[in-house]
């Protein structure tokens, strides 16, 4: 079936240090959401991705959707240590049924 | 504040205990969502409301109820719950949609989670 697979599964950086999350579907995808979560708390939208090789920065953050739009990714500046939780990508199935499908996430822990 | 409100944000219920989840959004969102996250595994849909209309019940286990009222309210009734139904249950909310295709095209507004513990 569809899947969405992230890479690595966890990360631990130095604060200071960069920090990227890979996202790949098994299908291409018509658009391409990032989510955090924090420990103990709730995803959060971060952005939506639409346009093959679309990027988009927040500040420190720097998301790319590949040219296939199958693949994405999350880069993180310099992290600090409220970069700290999951982020978690999800895009929409193909065909008739649209719900999101999910990575597992990767899981960032910043070392002070 | 993230404009949706979960309730109980923690509850611990026998197997034979009946109790229910409520979601309610500020939003002026028309879908509605319950996932169910547990550990090492992907967010777990469960059920979807696209005004108001049941859209999706991704093979869950009679003993999960969804009720959606109104588009602001969702509730998760349940009963007789086993111990592996233990996890995180979060509600969200997006723009609803009026052609099928148009789903998935919003992200979602997650409520903060009820932790349910099943004894």
């Amino acid at each position: 079936g569809q899947q969405v697979m992230q890479i690595p599964q966890y990360q631990h950086v130095q604060e200071g240090e960069d920090f990227t999350t890979y996202c790949n579907s098994s299908t291409t995808l018509s658009n391409i959401q990032w989510y955090k979560q924090r420990p103990g708390g709730h995803p959060v939208f971060l952005i939506q991705l639409v346009k093959s090789g679309e990027v988009k920065k927040q500040k420190r953050l720097t998301f790319q959707f590949g040219e296939a739009k199958k693949n994405s990714s999350l880069h993180i500046t310099a992290t600090q240590t409220t970069d700290v939780g999951t982020y978690f990508c999800a895009g929409p199935r193909t065909g008739n049924n649209r719900k999101l499908i999910w990575g597992l996430g990767t899981s960032l822990a910043v070392n002070p | 504040e993230t404009g949706v409100t979960q309730t109980p944000r923690h509850l611990v219920m026998g197997m034979t205990n009946k109790k229910s989840l409520k979601c309610e959004q500020h939003l002026g969102h028309n879908a509605m969502y319950w996932y169910k996250q547990s550990a090492k595994k992907p967010l777990e849909l469960m059920f979807v409301y696209n005004f108001k209309e049941q859209t999706e019940n991704n093979s869950v286990p009679s003993r999960f109820s969804p009720e959606c009222p109104n588009s602001s309210h969702l509730f998760l009734h349940l009963h007789t719950l086993q111990p592996e139904d233990s996890a995180l249950y979060l509600c969200a909310s997006s723009q609803g949609y009026l052609h099928p295709e148009r789903e998935g095209r919003y992200g979602y507004t997650f409520g903060s989670g009820t932790r349910l513990t099943v004894v």
